[in-house]
């Protein structure tokens, strides 16, 4: 089965300073994807990024990036300026790919991540 | 698109009684995925389906949870009877059929279960 480790239960950074938060995760799939997601006060699960294992090339959208390493089975979320938005809790998930079994698949998350931006 | 639409949002019952939450898929999706998220556990998959049909229900916790999808647009989740320990948020998502895009699972607001 697979699993996904997220060792930091707090993080804490100041106000438009970068904060990274870490992932590892455990599968022996070769076809799957990795993602980030926000979960504010309000519940809501927010997608941030996503990365196919497939892909040597980190992915990014905006203020967020990833350092992905396969071999190392790791998928780490880089926050560059952060900003008081950005507080929330940040949860890494696994899905295996539609090659590996067909179809979609659920996720596996991590315990997740409480981000506190200090302003 | 509304996005995913769960109902009720909150819910309050007395142990033993009988609780059924709702979801409303994106239109156009065709898998429908419930999740329960709590303090011990985390996010855990409880069961999903592809065009109302479920593939993988090894998630629910035991015979007292049930979920059905009796058509593209509406699936409930069941709890026969309610015991405190299924005090939780339970999300459904919902998504595309993978193809040469990712499919990415959009989620609703969750319903916030309290068993008393």
């Amino acid at each position: 089965a697979q699993t996904v480790t997220q060792s930091q239960p707090e993080m804490s950074v100041q106000e438009a300073e970068t904060v990274t938060l870490s992932c590892t995760y455990d599968t022996s799939e070769s076809d799957y994807y990795l993602f980030w997601y926000k979960q504010p006060p309000s519940r809501q699960m927010i997608l941030v990024i996503r990365q196919e294992a497939y892909k040597q090339q980190n992915a990014t959208e905006n203020r967020f990036s990833v350092n992905f390493q396969k071999a190392a089975k790791s998928f780490s979320l880089k926050i560059s300026d952060s900003q008081l938005g950005d507080a929330a809790m940040y949860f890494c998930a696994y899905r295996r790919g539609s090659n590996s079994g067909g179809g979609a698949d659920g996720l596996t998350f991590g315990k997740g991540t409480h981000l506190i931006i200090q302003p | 698109d509304a996005g995913v639409i769960q109902s009720p949002r909150h819910e309050v019952t007395e142990m033993g009684q009988e609780v059924t939450l709702r979801c409303k898929p994106i239109s156009g999706h065709d898998y429908l995925f419930w999740y329960r998220q709590t303090m011990m556990r985390g996010l855990e998959l409880l069961i999903y389906f592809n065009n109302n049909v479920p593939i993988d229900d090894s998630g629910m916790p035991e015979d007292r949870f049930s979920a059905k999808m009796p058509n593209a647009s509406f699936s409930t989740l069941k709890i026969q009877p309610s015991e405190p320990r299924d005090s939780a948020v339970y999300f459904c998502a919902s998504s595309a059929t993978p193809g040469l895009v990712i499919d990415e699972q959009f989620f609703g607001p969750g319903t916030r279960l309290t068993v008393l």
